[in-house]
């Protein structure tokens, strides 16, 4: 079954904790996505891939991290540097066809509650 | 710095009734404009893309380059239409994609 996954869905964590959100793809796409929703903000980019072993911070990056050290994966790190951590993280990936920007494929999502 | 901009947080309409949900954009070069939609309980997807020129569902969308907007539009509003929805703007070169703060549609019955 191909697509996104996420994982965990749901994670709680104490403050000044570091906690890692998983996504993983099988669609054979190079670029992988990180977006942060919150009601009224829409969707905010925190980081963006092209390519393995390469990186682009997004809008909103202060307190994230991210590698790709395979085409599959583009695992996310929040760390205690993050100021207001309790969101809805979605990953998403795409690829190009004729150059051009095709269509994001999402992951179904991971909650993070900062306790 | 691009920019995607979608003014109404929440749009009521009766079903049958027209709709149109806002977006504009702000980027200097040539911009690739697209349509997402999230349905209650499910994933967010794509609708529409302005290089398609397609109808989706009934939805259309033109790109307006003078204007800088890209409204999406229904002639005739149905109730499972109900869903948030996602204006976003990539850029010719990057692979940089860029969402709005989205518009909540309902429509009444």
């Amino acid at each position: 079954d191909g697509g996104i996954t996420q994982s965990p869905k749901y994670l709680f964590r104490k403050e000044g904790q570091n906690v890692t959100l998983s996504c993983e793809q099988n669609l054979n796409h190079d670029a992988m996505y990180w977006y942060r929703q919150d009601p009224g903000q829409g969707l905010r980019l925190i980081y963006y891939s092209q390519i393995v072993n390469d990186f682009q911070k997004g809008d909103i990056a202060e307190g994230y991290s991210v590698s790709r050290e395979k085409k599959e994966s583009f695992p996310l790190t929040v760390t205690s540097a993050q100021k207001n951590p309790t969101a809805f993280y979605l990953c998403a990936s795409s690829t190009r066809t004729s150059g051009r920007t095709g269509e994001l494929f999402f992951g179904e999502g991971s909650r993070l509650t900062v306790l | 710095a691009q920019r995607v901009t979608q003014p109404e947080k929440l749009l009521s309409v009766f079903k049958g009734a027209p709709v149109e949900l806002k977006c504009n954009y702000s980027y200097s070069g040539s911009p690739e404009l697209f349509w997402y939609v999230q349905y209650s309980r499910q994933r967010l997807q794509l609708l529409l893309r302005h290089i398609s020129r397609e109808s989706i569902k009934g939805f259309t969308a033109d790109l307006n380059k003078g204007e800088t907007s890209f409204h999406l539009k229904k002639p005739f509003a149905q109730e499972e239409d109900s869903a948030m929805y996602y204006c976003a703007l990539t850029t010719s070169g990057t692979y940089k994609y860029i969402f709005g703060t989205g518009t909540r549609l309902k429509v009444l019955a």
